[in-house]
């Protein structure tokens, strides 16, 4: 069964700190992982995409690793700050269809306190 | 930003009313989606469409039907909304089928049956 599993559920650090959030899944075949960024009420908007090939990928603040190996990936948020508080959701897609079915995890709720 | 709209962004009704949710893009996208989002959970896959005349059934059952008549519009409609409705709605679009394609989300709709 494809699934994405993340953790921690949720996290909470201060402001400036760096936190790193897990992504696990079982999606076959693999055709790239995601990482959206989710604020409350609102739609996700994509951080990074991945393919089976890459390994690393920055956006900003935001660095996201994949071992397609192990089947995980990380996200990476330098010095955080107060707008970073949302829902980190990792998503993987599969290479056997053409609809480009979307596997989501749940997210990692990530509270930045001042 | 994605130029992906949904209306309304808050809807409060009663049971036994009949609803539609607005979806349009105005990126000439041929896919388009419907999710479903629960408080905490993952996004669930409810409706999509390969483009005009074309609706598939996602991967969880909804009481919900959807159209597509023009490119740029993807309406979902309730015939008879229920409490068990009562969830956050997420339109997407993307420019080609495949799973290597981004996905942009609408802001979503949040319905509350009462």
């Amino acid at each position: 069964k494809n699934q994405v599993e993340q953790s921690p559920q949720s996290l909470i650090i201060l402001e400036g700190k760096n936190c790193t959030l897990q992504c696990n899944y079982t999606v076959s075949p693999f055709s790239n992982l995601r990482w959206y960024k989710q604020d409350t009420g609102r739609g996700p908007v994509s951080l990074t995409i991945m393919t089976f090939s890459e390994n690393t990928k920055s956006n900003g603040r935001y660095t996201a690793t994949l071992d397609a190996d192990t089947k995980q990936s990380s996200l990476h948020i330098t010095a955080s700050q107060l707008s970073d508080s949302a829902s980190y959701i990792c998503v993987v897609s599969d290479r056997g269809s053409t609809l480009g079915r979307l596997y989501f995890g749940r997210g990692t709720q990530l509270t930045v306190w001042p | 930003e994605a130029d992906i709209y949904q209306t309304p962004r808050y809807l409060v009704i009663g049971t036994g009313k009949k609803i539609t949710l607005e979806c349009s893009q105005t990126m000439g996208h041929d896919k388009m989606y419907w999710y479903q989002q629960d408080p905490g959970m993952e996004l669930h896959l409810i409706h999509y469409s390969y483009g005009v005349n074309s609706t598939e059934k996602g991967d969880l059952s909804s009481e919900s039907t959807v159209s597509r008549i023009r490119t740029e519009h993807f309406p979902l409609t309730l015939e008879s909304a229920r409490p068990s409705h009562t969830s956050q709605y997420l339109c997407a679009s993307s420019p080609a089928p495949g799973g290597g394609y981004e996905q942009y989300f609408g802001p979503g709709t949040r319905l509350t049956v009462t």
